[in-house]
């Protein structure tokens, strides 16, 4: 098993659209979440930390369930500016990167 | 400058070749790490550096070659490269809470990469 899995997607959704993205990890001792953004041939930016409370930035919503190792991530009233490679990031003594989940928004 | 630099932000070499990676970071931060990014692969960490000193090194062939002179400059230096090295090589760093421990990760600020092809 992966230490991060995240569906590749792409996930194509229209303007305004809601989507989630979900990322399970392996290692129960994980200490802290992240999803970072990813735009084309760009380097990776912190999107947002999680939090076990869960936490909201605006559009986005960031949750963690540490009992079923899952991190996920929903974005409301998408915009054609959210199309970008969404990576969970997973900090288990050191940080561990998923593949990426390949969001594009549509007109 | 702010941020984080890389130079070159393209480079291309033949497997003889010998080349460096520079990365300076204007943060002012304690902590700087090597990652590579292949495609459709995820980012795999390379090295870390926390006040200087390498804090990890995730089993990278010693084809690769770190260097941290201060706090605020990372090297990374090539020889005898393979054509599967060709990648996105990315610098980040961080304001670590626990310099030195590698569990007290904080935001990473990465530079624009350099974009590595080995003939």
């Amino acid at each position: 098993r992966k230490e991060v899995e995240q569906d590749p997607g792409p996930f194509n959704v229209p303007e305004g659209a809601t989507v989630a993205f979900n990322c399970t990890y392996s290692n129960s001792a994980s200490q802290s979440f992240f999803w970072y953004r990813q735009d084309c041939r760009k380097e990776p930016k912190l999107l947002m930390s999680v939090y076990s409370s869960g936490n909201e930035d605006g559009r986005f919503t960031a949750q963690l369930n540490r009992a079923s190792q899952y991190i996920s991530l929903l974005i409301r009233d998408s915009k054609l500016s959210d199309s970008a490679t969404y990576l969970c990031v997973v900090n288990t003594d050191k940080l561990i990167f998923g593949t990426g989940t390949r969001l594009q928004v549509f007109p | 400058e702010t941020g984080v630099t890389q130079t070159p932000r393209h480079l291309v070499m033949g497997m003889t070749n010998k080349k460096s990676l520079k990365c300076e970071q204007h943060l002012g931060h304690n902590a700087m790490y090597w990652y590579k990014q292949s495609a459709k692969k995820p980012l795999e960490l390379m090295f870390v550096y926390s006040l200087e000193e390498r804090v990890e090194n995730n089993s990278v062939p010693s084809r690769f070659s770190p260097e941290c002179p201060n706090s605020s400059h990372l090297f990374l230096h090539l020889h005898t490269l393979q054509p599967e090295d060709s990648a996105l090589y990315l610098c980040a760093s961080s304001q670590d809470r626990l310099a030195g421990q590698a569990s007290s990760y904080n935001e990473q600020f990465f530079g624009p990469g350099t974009r590595l092809t080995v003939l």
